[in-house]
C-alpha cells in the first residue's frame, strides 16, 4: 500500500521569506510524486511531479521540489514566498510498479499562510 | 484553468436519493479518475476509466459506479445516498499514466 503523511497542518510565513510544505511518502516500488495546490471552493491545480532523474524538480510558480530517496521525503519549496501563495498544498504519490491502476495517494493537506 | 469540466457545480439531495455526476475530460486524454474529498482531508481515490472500462478501484461500496463514454467523457453515479456521502467530487483526466488534471468539482451535499 502506499500512504503520503503532510506533517504540518498550517504552515505560516511572512511574505519574501523562503517557505517549505513538507511531504514524506511511502510505496513498495519506485515513486511518482506530485504537488497540488487548491484555492477555495476550487479543483485541484498540478504544480509539479517528480518521475525520475535530477532530485531538484522545478514547476510553476517559482515553487521547486526535493526528492529524497533516503528520507523517502518529497518537500515542497518556494525561495520567496508571495501572499497568493497562500492556499491549501496537496502531495501525491504514484507506485511506478501499479499495474493498471494510476491511483493518486494524497495527504491530508498542508494550509499556507503567508503573512503580508 | 485546466479543460476538465464538471457538472453541475452543487448539488442537493436526500437520504436514499441516487444521484450522477458528470466529468469531460480534457482534449486528447483518455484516463478519467474520480476522486472524493470530504471536508478538511485530502482527495480519496474513487475509481478510474481506461478505454470505457474500470481500471482501478479505491476502499468505496458498490453503490459508487461508474461510465466511461467512446468521447472519453464519464459519469460516476453513487445510489442510497447516506449523510457520510456529503464532500466535493473531483474528476481528473490524464493521458495514461501522466499527470492528472483536475476539474472544479460539484459540491454533494445529502440532507
Amino acid at each position: 500500500a502506499q500512504s503520503v503523511a503532510q506533517p504540518e497542518d498550517q504552515v505560516n510565513v511572512a511574505e519574501g521569506n523562503p517557505l517549505t510544505v513538507k511531504c514524506t511518502y511511502s510505496v513498495s516500488g519506485n515513486p511518482y510524486l506530485f504537488w497540488y495546490v487548491q484555492y477555495p471552493n476550487r479543483g485541484l491545480q498540478f504544480l509539479l511531479k517528480y518521475i525520475t532523474g535530477d532530485n531538484l524538480v522545478k514547476g510553476s510558480y517559482g515553487f521547486e521540489a526535493e526528492f529524497n530517496k533516503s528520507q523517502t521525503s518529497f518537500h515542497l519549496k518556494k525561495p520567496s514566498a508571495l501572499v497568493s501563495d497562500s492556499a491549501l498544498y496537496f502531495c501525491a504519490v504514484r507506485d511506478q510498479a501499479g499495474a493498471g491502476s494510476y491511483q493518486l495517494t494524497f495527504g491530508k493537506g498542508t494550509k499556507l499562510s503567508v503573512i503580508p | 484553468e485546466t479543460g476538465v469540466t464538471q457538472s453541475p457545480t452543487h448539488l442537493i439531495k436526500t437520504r436514499g436519493q441516487q444521484v450522477t455526476l458528470r466529468c469531460s475530460s480534457q482534449s486528447g486524454h483518455n484516463t478519467v479518475s474520480w476522486y472524493q474529498q470530504a471536508l478538511g482531508q485530502g482527495p480519496q481515490f474513487i475509481f478510474q476509466y481506461y478505454r470505457e472500462e474500470e481500471n482501478g478501484r479505491g476502499n468505496f461500496p458498490p453503490r459508487f459506479s461508474g461510465l466511461q463514454f467512446p468521447n472519453y467523457s464519464s459519469e460516476l453515479n453513487v445510489n442510497a445516498l447516506e449523510l457520510d456521502d456529503s464532500a466535493l467530487y473531483l474528476c481528473a483526466s490524464s493521458l495514461y499514466s501522466n499527470e492528472q488534471f483536475f476539474g472544479p468539482g460539484t459540491r454533494l451535499t445529502v440532507l
